[in-house]
């Protein structure tokens, strides 16, 4: 299995241009996040989906949006990217239900530089 | 809001001794993870702990959650070059569901 996949790797924006983070997990798991890990720090949540169509606010949202049109995909939206946008960014996804909350399996994450 | 604070945020250690990460919490949890971080890589699941008393053990780590404290450790027995890592624990809110908040990490570095 591949895993939570995420694409690209490393990116460089100019300020006020716009893009997409792309996620993918073939795990059928229900519930995908959207994290951003800047330097020395540990992960802050932006988003968060539930499930396909349901999406929901983490503790950074502004300046992203997302969405969930299936069960594998969660793509990141950043909408004129300004310099404190530059981040790493996660993605990670697990099964929630069942009093079996598994552990988050994460990405390789995207290297993102806004200049 | 659930707050999450980790101790030591660095913590140089010396082969073959034995240490502890300390990760206090502000609200009611039950569920805590803990995650390994090389630097450069993405995030790799250690440990969860489900529960009151809850201990799980791989190799030499070891992680405790007591819920009445709002306390979980990570104890590390007898250091090696290999555990060098930055550790996060995240507890999971009790009504925060699916979602962990998680600490600003402790960087590990041992030296011989």
């Amino acid at each position: 299995n591949a895993g939570v996949t995420q694409t690209p790797k490393f990116r460089i924006l100019k300020i006020g241009q716009s893009m997409t983070l792309q996620c993918t997990q073939d795990m059928n798991h229900n519930y995908m996040y959207w994290y951003r890990q800047d330097p020395g720090m540990g992960l802050k949540l932006i988003y968060y989906s539930v499930g396909a169509g349901i999406t929901d606010k983490g503790e950074v949202p502004n300046g992203y949006n997302v969405s969930r049109s299936t069960t594998e995909d969660f793509p990141l939206r950043l909408e004129l990217a300004a310099p404190s946008q530059t981040s790493v960014y996660f993605c990670a996804s697990s099964y929630v239900g069942g009093g079996l909350n598994q552990p988050q399996h994460f990405g390789d994450g995207t290297r993102l530089s806004i200049l | 809001e659930l707050k999450v604070e980790q101790n030591p945020l660095f913590l140089s250690m010396q082969e073959g001794k034995n240490y502890t990460i300390y990760c206090n919490y502000s609200t009611t949890s039950d569920r805590l993870y803990w995650y390994r971080q090389d630097p450069g890589k993405s995030l790799e699941s250690l440990f969860v702990l489900l529960s009151n008393g809850a201990v799980k053990q791989e190799g030499r780590l070891m992680a405790s959650l007591d819920t009445k404290a709002r306390l979980s450790t990570l104890h590390i027995t007898a250091a090696v070059h290999d555990l060098s890592a930055t550790y996060f624990c995240a507890p999971e809110g009790i009504d925060s569901w699916g979602k962990l908040q998680f600490g600003a990490g402790t960087q590990v570095v041992v030296t011989p």
